[in-house]
């Protein structure tokens, strides 16, 4: 079956401008999580969507970042007056809580470059 | 608010010599283990999880993981790596936070077999 998807799988940006990150779950996974992922920082949790709750949104780095998730299944990550430091890969994992074991599927990440 | 750590950032092997990765968090509650590998170009992938029951866990590839409760521990460990073995790891944790799943990932390991 198909997996998690993003897009784009690339992006250059210049700072300053705004970019949206895509990311489509395996189907009928309740759960969905936003990374960063930088070069010796590891992964950095940003947001977690669960079913119809209120998003998780204790690790986004600033007001710059937000998220949302339609209809409980594609969610975009947008990131507005982007910053050098926003470059990294942003990486999307999905889970199925019904299976109460909480393995996350990621998806293979789009690399954001601020120029 | 739990969190992870990995000890050892970067590990450098020669095939056939054993690995021992380590991993400790910080929560008091129950949680799930995880441990996830990346090679390169690819994505993040499971390689084992602890739930419940036996506190020995073997995963694919021949890898294995003890849950040691009482040291909040949870090493990954392999009798002997083979080139291709070379990857990023990534220890996660998964807890109930607030009425929230939430998964907390370290920092990764960098692991380097040299033929």
């Amino acid at each position: 079956g198909a997996g998690v998807s993003q897009s784009p799988s690339n992006k250059v940006t210049e700072k300053g401008k705004d970019v949206e990150l895509r990311c489509d779950p395996i189907s009928g996974h309740t759960a969905l999580y936003w990374y960063r992922q930088s070069l010796g920082q590891g992964l950095e949790f940003l947001i977690y969507f669960q079913g119809n709750s209120a998003p998780d949104k204790s690790g986004l780095p600033s007001d710059r970042f937000s998220a949302e998730r339609t209809g409980g299944s594609v969610s975009t990550l947008t990131i507005q007056r982007t910053q050098q430091e926003d470059s990294a890969v942003y990486l999307c994992a999905s889970s199925s809580h019904g299976t109460v074991t909480y393995e996350q599927y990621f998806g293979p990440g789009t690399r954001l470059t601020v120029t | 608010a739990q969190s992870v750590s990995q000890h050892n950032h970067h590990v450098i092997l020669s095939e056939a010599a054993s690995l021992e990765l380590g991993c400790n968090y910080s929560y008091g509650g129950t949680v799930n283990l995880f441990w996830y590998v990346q090679y390169p170009g690819q994505h993040l992938q499971l390689l084992l999880k602890y739930f419940s029951g036996d506190p020995l866990v073997k995963g694919i590839k021949g890898f294995e993981a003890e849950f040691i409760k009482s040291k909040f521990s949870f090493n990954l460990r392999k009798p002997s790596v083979q080139w291709s073995y070379t990857a990023e790891y990534f220890c996660a944790v998964n807890a109930n936070s607030g009425g929230y799943q939430k998964v907390t990932f370290g920092i990764g390991t960098k692991l380097q077999v040299i033929p």
